[in-house]
């Protein structure tokens, strides 16, 4: 059974691109929730999918957009790149209605702005 | 607003010993949850311990234990007979309700010495 995978692992852009990581949470999770960990510090929620729609989001500017898919997939998208964007991305997955605990995290897409 | 403060950046610890970590929490909810996070240098976010809030009884998974002061809003993890597969970054995170999101700590880096 696959956990939370995510893609790519590292990615490499310039200030003004535009960025898609991608998400596809455990089996069996139907809710995607994404983290933004900057260097040195702890991570930051983005936003929360649940149903194919955004059900709750966090202190970031709409360059941060997301899409769900039928699967549970998730993408992040940031538009307009800033080197402040520079960070490790997680997701993490989880089942509406189960267990608070059981929130499974992938193993993150390290983003660098140039 | 919830915050989570862990004042402790780094600890150190030899191996077989026992180490405390720090963490307080402000709230203003009487029912939430509350986590151990730790993160090795691979950055797989993974869950050490949990409390519910509504729980007296302070939580153990083997090694590790807690103990949770729901009035101070404190919730300090022990580890135990330190291994040297600890040595990660930990993170204490707070949620306020099991659809919610985690709010995190900045973290402490623990280093575990043979």
């Amino acid at each position: 059974d696959a956990g939370v995978t995510q893609s790519p692992t590292h990615l490499i852009k310039t200030r003004g691109q535009q960025v898609t990581l991608r998400c596809s949470p455990k089996s069996g999770h139907d809710t995607v929730s994404w983290y933004q960990q900057a260097l040195g510090q702890g991570p930051q929620f983005i936003f929360q999918y649940y149903e194919e729609e955004e059900r709750q989001r966090g202190n970031f500017p709409d360059r941060f957009s997301g899409h769900q898919f039928p699967n549970y997939s998730s993408e992040l998208n940031v538009n307009a790149l800033l080197l402040g964007d520079s960070a490790l991305y997680l997701c993490a997955s989880s089942l509406e209605g189960g267990s608070p605990y059981e929130q499974y995290f992938g193993p993150g897409t390290r983003l660098t702005v140039t | 607003a919830q915050t989570v403060t862990q004042s402790q950046p780094e600890m150190s610890v030899q191996e077989a010993e026992t180490v405390t970590l720090s963490c307080t929490y402000d709230t203003s909810e009487n029912n939430y949850y509350l986590f151990w996070y730790k993160q090795p240098p691979s950055r797989q976010m993974i869950l050490v311990i949990r409390q519910e809030a509504y729980k007296q009884q302070n939580a153990t998974e083997n090694r590790f234990s807690v103990n949770f002061q729901k009035a101070a809003k404190s919730f300090s993890l022990k580890i135990s007979d330190s291994q040297l597969g600890d040595t990660a970054m930990y993170f204490c995170a707070f949620m306020r309700d099991r659809t919610d999101k985690l709010i995190f700590g900045t973290g402490t880096r623990l280093q575990v010495f043979p």
